[in-house]
């Protein structure tokens, strides 16, 4: 079946401006997590959903940062007021639910802020 | 903050040689996973260890997971060229709002030399 999909695979900005990064988990899979990967570093956690709700938004770095996944499949990331050092690699994964601790990985968004 | 440290960060090695990476903490985690990454993609799961002492072995790679759930390695065994890329191991913990969350080691670039 088809793999967790993320768009656009690459965004470039304006500093100050908004953007949405959107990621389509695994059909069925009912978690959907959100990191952030700087170059030469592992994923960093942002957000973790369980069904619609977030169950843990602890890894958002301040209230710029702001994401939705309303019926429980696609999830998008909002950033809003963009500055130089969100410029990332944003990785969205899927598991099959809250029990299972094996996380499959899109491919990435990579967003650069001029 | 649960921190996990990955040694070596780089490794270049010649074909046919043996390498172990390591994963280091002083926190317990309950699952640790190694997941493999390609430039310009997410990363991919290669294992998931949750029992202390328990080993798993994948084609030429055996993957340990520490008596104490502290400690992981990853041994290869007459590495091939395919086998260069970014390795990453993540912790995971059950129980609250931790459930969901990964936590990363910086990741080992690895290189084969034909």
């Amino acid at each position: 079946g088809a793999g967790v999909s993320q768009t656009p695979s690459n965004k470039v900005t304006e500093k100050g401006k908004y953007v949405e990064l959107r990621c389509d988990p695994i059909s069925g899979h009912t978690a959907l997590y959100w990191y952030r990967q700087s170059l030469g570093q592992g994923p960093e956690f942002l957000i973790y959903f369980q069904g619609t709700g977030a169950a843990d938004d602890s890894g958002l770095p301040n209230d710029r940062f702001f994401a939705v996944r309303p019926e429980g499949s696609v999830s998008t990331l909002k950033i809003q007021r963009t500055e130089r050092g969100d410029s990332a690699v944003y990785l969205c994964a899927s598991s099959e639910g809250q029990a299972s601790y094996e996380q499959y990985f899109g491919p990435g968004t990579r967003l650069t802020v001029t | 903050t649960q921190l996990l440290e990955q040694s070596p960060q780089f490794l270049s090695i010649q074909e046919g040689e043996n390498l172990t990476v390591y994963c280091n903490s002083s926190s317990v985690f309950s699952s640790l996973q190694w997941y493999r990454q390609e430039p310009g993609e997410g990363p991919v799961l290669l294992v998931t260890v949750v029992t202390g002492g328990e080993v798993k072995k994948l084609k030429r790679l055996t993957f340990q997971f520490g008596d104490a759930r502290k400690d992981s390695s990853l041994h290869i065994t007459a590495a091939q060229p395919g086998d260069t890329g970014l390795y990453l191991c993540a912790g995971g913990r059950a129980g609250g709002t931790s459930y969901g969350k990964l936590t990363f080691g910086q990741g080992t670039i690895l290189t084969v030399h034909p």
